[in-house]
């Protein structure tokens, strides 16, 4: 079974100070995996999509990386217009939908 | 650009009462989908549409039906809403089935039952 795992819950950092959202997965065989970011009382809102180990995306502060076991969502100077709840999801190959994580809630102070 | 539409967006309906949720979005996409969304849960799939004019059960389909009622809609429905269907549900949409470009989420349609 498709298993998605994200830590920490909640994350708390002030302006500035920069960190990392993890994202572990089981899949039997990997199609892609994607980070989404979610505020409050909206529908989550597409970030990124990775296909294979190795693979960077890079939009504005954030970075996603991938390898074979977990993917990592790294936050630069954060800004508090970056406090969101973060999901991560995977596709199998083969599969028609995709899994999701229970998400983190990062909160960024001013 | 509207995307994807959801209607309504707060519900309250008493136990034993039915509702139907709408979905539409105006991207051409092919695939449709519905989640729900609980504290500590997660989104969970419940019905999805890979393309007009087939359904298939998601993760927890017990008591919900859908209908793709042409490319643009799909909707959901509650025959005997439960306390337990007390929840946030999405319905989103994708290009191709699976996303391979991501996901389209609609904003959401909180619902309560009591």
């Amino acid at each position: 079974e498709d298993q998605v795992t994200q830590s920490p819950e909640a994350l708390r950092l002030q302006e500035g100070e920069s960190s990392s959202l993890n994202c572990s997965y089981t899949v039997s065989g990997l199609r892609g995996l994607f980070w989404y970011r979610q505020d409050p009382g909206k529908g989550p809102e597409f970030l990124f999509t990775l296909y294979s180990a190795g693979e960077e995306k890079e939009k504005e502060r954030l970075k996603a990386t991938l390898t074979k076991k977990e993917s990592f969502l790294h936050i630069t100077a954060p800004k508090p217009e970056d406090s969101a709840t973060y999901l991560c999801a995977v596709q199998a190959v083969g599969a028609q939908k995709l899994v999701f994580g229970q998400g983190t809630r990062l909160t960024i102070n001013p | 650009n509207a995307g994807v539409t959801q209607t309504p967006k707060f519900q309250v309906l008493k136990t034993g009462q039915s509702m139907t949720l709408q979905c539409a979005q105006d991207m051409n996409h092919n695939s449709m989908y519905w989640y729900r969304q609980d504290p500590g849960m997660g989104l969970r799939l419940i019905y999805y549409s890979a393309s007009e004019g087939t359904t298939d059960k998601g993760e927890v389909p017990n008591g919900y039906n859908v209908s793709r009622l042409n490319k643009r809609e799909f909707s959901l429905r509650l025959e005997s809403a439960a306390p337990s269907q007390t929840s946030v549900y999405f319905c989103a949409s994708s290009e191709l089935a699976g996303g391979n470009y991501g996901y389209t989420f609609g904003s959401g349609t909180r619902l309560t039952v009591v």
